[in-house]
């Protein structure tokens, strides 16, 4: 089976810099995934890291270790509009074209001013 | 830009009736996916289709739930006998590549 692991709120002001971590187990490794969702939206996507190493994408970027089973999005230069649920996500088959994506609970993450 | 769609955005239902979520994925996308979001708790998996049938299912995807893509361009989620707990947000999403995209959701409310 699956298991994700992300804290379940964090707190930041702007400007500052936050990195949200997810540890995972899987019966089979087929990529990473990071989403956002803003309260009462859907989730969008962010990333996806199938190999291991830092992905930089503007402010955002991800990284992956899969011999550890973790994964961290880190978030630069924070803005208010940042204030959303963090989603980890993992595939629950390796191998397998088009499966599904089983999702962490989540973190939220609250910028001040 | 495209987008995944769906209908209604909104729907009340009385215990034990049937309701049907409308979904319209992108049009060059080959998997199609149903997912539930109960206020307050994680987004979770109910089946994904390809090619004309379902492809895995979670074991909340029960009898009471039916999928279908009655044409070329829709895909729906039947419920046959709403419970109270079947009260949640329910999410369409499809894919070709890597990132799945998702609709704006269904807010089902059964009373």
């Amino acid at each position: 089976g699956q298991n994700i692991d992300q804290p379940t709120e964090m707190t930041a002001t702007e400007g500052a810099i936050v990195q949200i971590n997810c540890t995972y187990q899987t019966s089979g490794f087929n990529g990473l995934f990071w989403y956002q969702q803003h309260a009462g939206e859907a989730p969008t996507f962010l990333s996806y890291n199938v190999l291991d190493g830092l992905e930089e994408k503007g402010r955002f970027s991800s990284f992956l270790s899969r011999s550890k089973g973790y994964s961290y999005l880190l978030l630069k230069e924070l803005q208010m509009k940042d204030s959303a649920s963090y989603l980890c996500a993992v595939p629950p088959r390796a191998n397998q074209a088009g499966t599904a994506l089983i999702f962490g609970k989540g973190t939220t993450l609250s910028v001040s001013s | 830009e495209p987008e995944v769609t769906q209908t209604p955005s909104h729907q009340v239902t009385q215990m034990g009736q049937e309701v049907i979520l409308r979904c319209v994925p992108i049009s060059n996308h080959l998997y199609f996916y149903w997912y539930r979001q109960i206020l307050g708790q994680k987004v979770e998996f109910l089946v994904s289709f390809y090619n004309n049938e379902i492809s895995e299912k979670s074991e909340i995807f029960d009898d009471q739930f039916s999928v279908e893509r009655p044409d070329g361009s829709n895909f729906t989620l039947k419920i046959r006998s709403t419970k109270l707990e079947d009260s949640a947000m329910y999410f369409c999403a499809s894919r070709t590549g890597a990132e799945a995209f998702f609709g704006q959701g269904t807010r089902l409310t059964v009373v």
